[in-house]
Parts: structure tokens; sequence; C-alpha cells
């Protein structure tokens, strides 16, 4: 176990609704990364937050958004659903401190659009 | 659970046997590699990481080995045993405007070991 829960485990939504996926993150941990993985793929960064603040973002269009709370949970935002954006949603906890690479993603979300 | 990489290369191995997978990144700007394994249902887990400025890494029963002349990155797991099965990834970070974790991930290598 990583310490990394995401909330809910799966969903299914209608195109063009909104969805919103959370993620606590492991304890002492400040920086949350979220990816998309499409099936039989690997993970895509989607962006990181830290303190807060979005801290980098991968090429994925603004109807996905994001937010961080003070005690470094977060959530993943993702308007007018379209069917390509089925995946699994991973985030990852990290702390945000020199040299450390080391990232611990929870299970994900399974968010299936029809 | 979840199926994870469903078409991706697959890699048999006997148990005992050492297991070597291979993955080339794109972008010599990269600042440090990580291999993941993801088993089904489950997100993808650490496993060992190594800076731009080594080549060679050992942990536990593992080895990444990065040639940075040909963009090339394996890992190389000793006495794989009936638990190495799963998906296996690299990943590069190559954080726009700096930083950590924010990761490009390649396609993945599924390791399906027979006792």
């Amino acid at each position: 176990e990583t310490g990394v829960t995401q909330s809910p485990t799966h969903l299914i939504k209608t195109r063009g609704q909104q969805v919103t996926l959370r993620c606590s993150s492991q304890s002492g941990h400040n920086t949350v990364s979220w990816y998309q993985q499409a099936l039989g793929q690997g993970p895509q960064f989607i962006f990181q937050y830290y303190r807060e603040e979005e801290n980098g973002r991968g090429n994925f269009p603004p109807r996905f958004s994001g937010l961080q709370f003070p005690n470094y949970s977060s959530e993943l935002n993702v308007n007018a659903l379209e069917l390509d954006d089925s995946a699994l949603y991973l985030c990852a906890s990290s702390l945000a401190q020199q040299g450390n690479t080391e990232a611990f993603f929870g299970q994900g979300t399974r968010l299936t659009v029809v | 659970g979840e199926s994870v990489g469903l078409h991706l290369p697959t890699l048999s191995v006997q148990e005992g046997d050492n297991s070597i997978i291979n993955c080339a990144y794109s972008n010599s700007a990269s600042d440090y590699f990580i291999w993941y394994k993801q088993e089904s249902g489950k997100g993808p887990q650490f496993i060992i990481d190594i800076r731009s400025n080594m080549d060679k890494r050992q942990g536990q029963r593992v080895t990444v080995l990065l040639n940075k002349t040909v963009k090339h990155l394996s890992l190389q797991i000793a006495a794989t045993q009936p638990g190495d099965s799963a998906v296996y990834f690299c990943a590069e970070n190559r954080p726009p405007g700096g930083g950590y974790n924010k990761l490009i991930f390649g396609a993945g290598t599924r390791l399906a070991v027979h006792p």
C-alpha cells in the first residue's frame, strides 16, 4: 500500500457531462501529479500541483483542470466529457525536495464515458 | 481486476531465469529515469531510478543500465519469480520548467513468468 487513495474507484459518465476525481496524498507529501492511462498504454502526464498551484502541465486541453487543498489532497476536474476521456486516472504524490525522485501512485479511478 | 497492457509486447521467461526489459527514450535533456511495475488493477509501483549522470545502478535483484549515446534504458531482473509478472514501464523526467515527478512514460512491456 502506498498511502495514496483515490475516489471513486470506478465511474460511468455520459458524453458532455462533468466529472470530479479525488486524491488523498501520502502523509508528508506536498506534491500531487495526475496522469491519464488509456487501455494498453503508459500513463500520460496531465499536470502537477504544488502548494496549491499548478506546477507544470502536459498536453491536455483546458477542460482538464485541478485543485490542491491546504492538506495537499487534490481534485481533477474534466468538463465536457468526450468518449476518448475514458481511461484510468492516476494520481501520484511526492515530496518536493531536491533529489527526491520517488512518486507513489494510487490505484486509480476508472472513468468510462458513454 | 483491470487489464493493463492488452496489446503490449510480451517477454516470456522461465522462473529462475534472468529477465531484461528494454526501453528507448526520446529526450537527451531528461534528468532522471525510473522503472515502474504495474500489476492488474493497481497503480504503477516504483522499482528503481537512475540519474542521467550515471550509467548503472543496482537494487535488490534489479539493475538498471543507461546508455545515453543511443538513448536506451534497460531493466535486468535476476532470478525472475512468478510475482514479477506484470507490465513494466520506463519513465523519463522531462519537466517543463524544471522540477521532479513530471514523468513521460514509455509504452510498456508485459513480463510473463512461467513455472
